[in-house]
């Protein structure tokens, strides 16, 4: 079972420079999430779907856009990189009942220079 | 304003000891509590949860007691081992369907 798998696992992009992750889910979960971890922090929201088509600000959206046109997936989009969105960034996903968890990906190490 | 707290950046003991891993919140209308564990270069991994309307839950070495008066909530690992040497994320939810909010996590060092 792949679980939940982010693309790419590392990436440098130049300041202003776009570029998309992906992340891809087998476990037909309905909920899906994007969060960032930076140094001596804990996961903070940046966007999360709840289904299909559907797509919600999380504690931190701004300079990040996504999209969910199939239930598998959810992408993350940087339009504009900037310096301070260098992160860790973890996709999750989980069934509508919080009780059961989130299954998160192996995350993104994603360094704007 | 930090939702969710975990005060001990660190935590060492000794191989076969008791961990207590604490958490502390501050929103009234979160309902679900979880923990999980995450090694380095990898995702956390659910660990166990708690619902409101409990005050302890079991799994294996596992046990998280939650104190709702005083906001709190702490996970036992018994006994320790040194596989269990990772960073510890409590984290909560105001539903039971959605998304959580994370504490910055603690990092446990069991000693052999």
């Amino acid at each position: 079972n792949a679980g939940v798998t982010q693309t790419p696992k590392f990436r440098v992009l130049k300041t202003g420079q776009s570029m998309t992750l992906l992340c891809a889910q087998d476990m037909n979960h309905e909920y899906m999430y994007w969060y960032r971890q930076d140094p001596g922090m804990g996961l903070r929201l940046i966007h999360y779907s709840v289904g299909e088509g559907t797509t919600a600000k999380g504690e931190v959206p701004d300079g990040y856009n996504v999209s969910r046109l199939k239930k598998q997936n959810f992408l993350l989009g940087l339009e504009s990189a900037a310096p301070s969105q260098t992160s860790v960034y973890f996709c999750a996903s989980s069934f509508p009942r919080t009780a059961y968890g989130y299954t998160f990906g192996s995350g993104t190490r994603l360094t704007v220079v | 304003d930090q939702q969710v707290k975990q005060n001990s950046p660190s935590l060492s003991v000794q191989e076969g000891r008791i961990s207590i891993l604490n958490c502390d919140y501050t929103n009234s209308m979160f309902d679900y509590f979880l923990w999980y564990k995450k090694y380095p270069a990898e995702g956390p991994t659910f660990l166990i949860s708690i619902s409101s309307i409990k005050d302890k839950n079991e799994d294996g070495r596992f046990t998280v007691f939650l104190n709702k008066s005083a906001k709190h909530l702490s996970l036992h690992i018994v006994p320790s081992q040194p596989g269990d040497s990772a960073v510890y994320f409590c984290a909560a939810s105001a539903s039971n369907a959605g998304k959580s909010t994370f504490g910055d996590g603690t990092t446990l060092t069991v000693k052999p």
